[in-house]
């Protein structure tokens, strides 16, 4: 199946740095790819859409600024975390959609990576 | 009110018992309806993926969508411990608005030996 691999799995960093997440889709090419944040006990909230070579979509109240994302080539997107405080800390999870063998473009079902734990003290 | 509703649980049950879930939505443009298992601090994974309305079988799963209600339902058979989870139920539109899949809150459940 579809590959989606995560890094880091979890960072812990100081209030005010950035801190950077990437997402690869190991054996597939994803033109699109997604970042969700999840809170405790909470469902996966859709941040943004990454769009490979343009400009990320980002959902209504997401900061563009805060949440820079990059989708460099058509198996890597990044999500950047900048000036970072106690508040963004969050599971943070990529997703992917793989096309092979699929007759559907838009609406077939996504990958998730195993997600990024980010702690901010 | 969410746009998908879908009970937390937690949903406690006997190995070899039927785990029986299920989601509520509001969007009448759902056309796609998925169900994501999640262990504790992974990512989830995809177990079933349906089309519009009916049912839908995969070994010891069992999706079903009744459009007409805006209802889908998760059956697993002969649960077993390694079933514990949290359950998500996810849909999306049709078109270019089906690449967002829009989440129930999900549902964790127990399976005990």
């Amino acid at each position: 199946g579809a590959v989606v691999s995560q890094h880091p799995s979890w960072v812990i960093c100081k209030s005010g740095t950035s801190v950077k997440i990437e997402c690869r889709s190991l054996d597939f090419q994803a033109t699109t790819m997604f970042w969700y944040r999840q809170f405790p006990k909470q469902s996966l909230m859709l941040m943004a859409t990454s769009n490979e070579g343009s400009k990320a979509t980002y959902e209504q109240g997401v900061e563009k600024d805060k949440f820079l994302i990059n989708h460099a080539s058509l198996t890597l997107s990044t999500l950047t975390v900048t000036s970072a405080h106690p508040e963004d800390s969050s599971f943070y999870i990529c997703s992917a959609r793989d096309l092979r063998g699929q007759g559907i473009s838009y609406n077939s079902p996504l990958h998730f990576g195993n997600g990024t734990r980010l702690t901010v003290t | 009110q969410k746009e998908v509703e879908q009970d937390p649980g937690p949903l406690s049950v006997p190995e070899g018992a039927i785990v029986s879930l299920n989601c509520t939505y509001s969007n009448s443009a759902f056309q796609y309806f998925m169900w994501y298992r999640q262990y504790s601090r992974k990512g989830p994974e995809l177990l079933m993926y349906t089309y519009s309305s009916g049912n839908k079988e995969d070994g010891r799963f069992t999706a079903q969508v009744d459009k007409s209600s805006k209802y889908i339902s998760l059956f697993i058979r002969d649960s077993q411990p390694s079933d514990s989870a949290t359950y998500l139920c996810a849909m999306s539109e049709k078109g270019a608005a089906g690449n967002k899949l829009t989440f129930g809150g999900g549902t964790r459940v127990l399976v005990k030996p």
